[in-house]
């Protein structure tokens, strides 16, 4: 059970578009299209962005997309808007009924 | 409008027990797994536990293994953490969520439990 890899931070200005990557094991995020990211500004509780590597729950703006490319999940923010500051995680399914998130990425809008 | 509650956190000396509760409300309970998640004070996200929608499923992560149990009383709409042989690095906020196929589709605001001398 260790945790996916995130750098701790990443910035972009108004309009730009910013990647955040994930990276795990063939036995998480490699093995399974259960990848999940999720969204906490200060003092909140989390909110899911982007389940199952790719997939929006309503409400979720379309400039939120998620992919996967073997060990690595990633999650691009197009368009930035200053209300998407805020930390980011990515969690996997890894078998056996556990879940595993990442350590975070602060996302800093310019 | 589902709604997921904690309660049940505070102060507890190391090697003290407590019990976490979550109330549900605002969907059918029984018809969803769900699980618990823990965040140290200005630290990232951890999963601790996690339980199928009748209780006859459950997981915990390896920090918490033997130490923690998880369950749940569906005819109260209710989560629960038992928590025993607790040590400094449990301090945290508590987070139960409703889990939809592997992701948490909600969460609740969390109770901070704090284990100090």
């Amino acid at each position: 059970q260790s945790a996916l890899t995130q750098l701790p931070s990443a910035s972009g200005s108004p309009g730009q578009s910013v990647t955040i990557s994930c990276t795990g094991t063939s036995s998480d995020v490699g093995g399974y299209n259960y990848v999940s990211w999720y969204q906490q500004h200060p003092g909140k509780a989390p909110k899911v962005m982007i389940y199952e590597v790719s997939k929006r729950p309503s409400g979720v703006p379309d400039r939120f997309s998620g992919y996967k490319s073997g060990n690595t999940a990633s999650l691009t923010v197009s368009g930035l808007q200053a209300e998407d500051e805020a930390d980011y995680y990515c969690s996997s399914y890894a078998g056996s009924n556990i879940v595993v998130f990442g350590g975070g990425t602060k996302l800093t809008v310019l | 409008e589902v709604q997921l509650v904690e309660s049940g956190g505070g102060v507890v000396r190391p090697g003290g027990s407590l019990r976490l509760s979550c109330a549900a409300s605002g969907f059918t309970f029984d018809d969803y797994a769900m699980s618990w998640v823990r965040q140290a004070p200005g630290k990232g996200l951890e999963w601790v536990s996690g339980i199928n929608w009748n209780g006859g499923t459950t997981a915990y992560a390896d920090s918490v293994k033997g130490r923690f149990i998880i369950s749940r009383d569906n005819a109260k709409n209710s989560l629960y953490l038992q928590m025993s042989s607790l040590r400094g690095e449990d301090t945290a906020f508590y987070h139960c969520a409703r889990r939809s196929a592997w992701h948490l589709d909600y969460w609740g605001q969390g109770t901070l439990v704090i284990v100090s001398s």
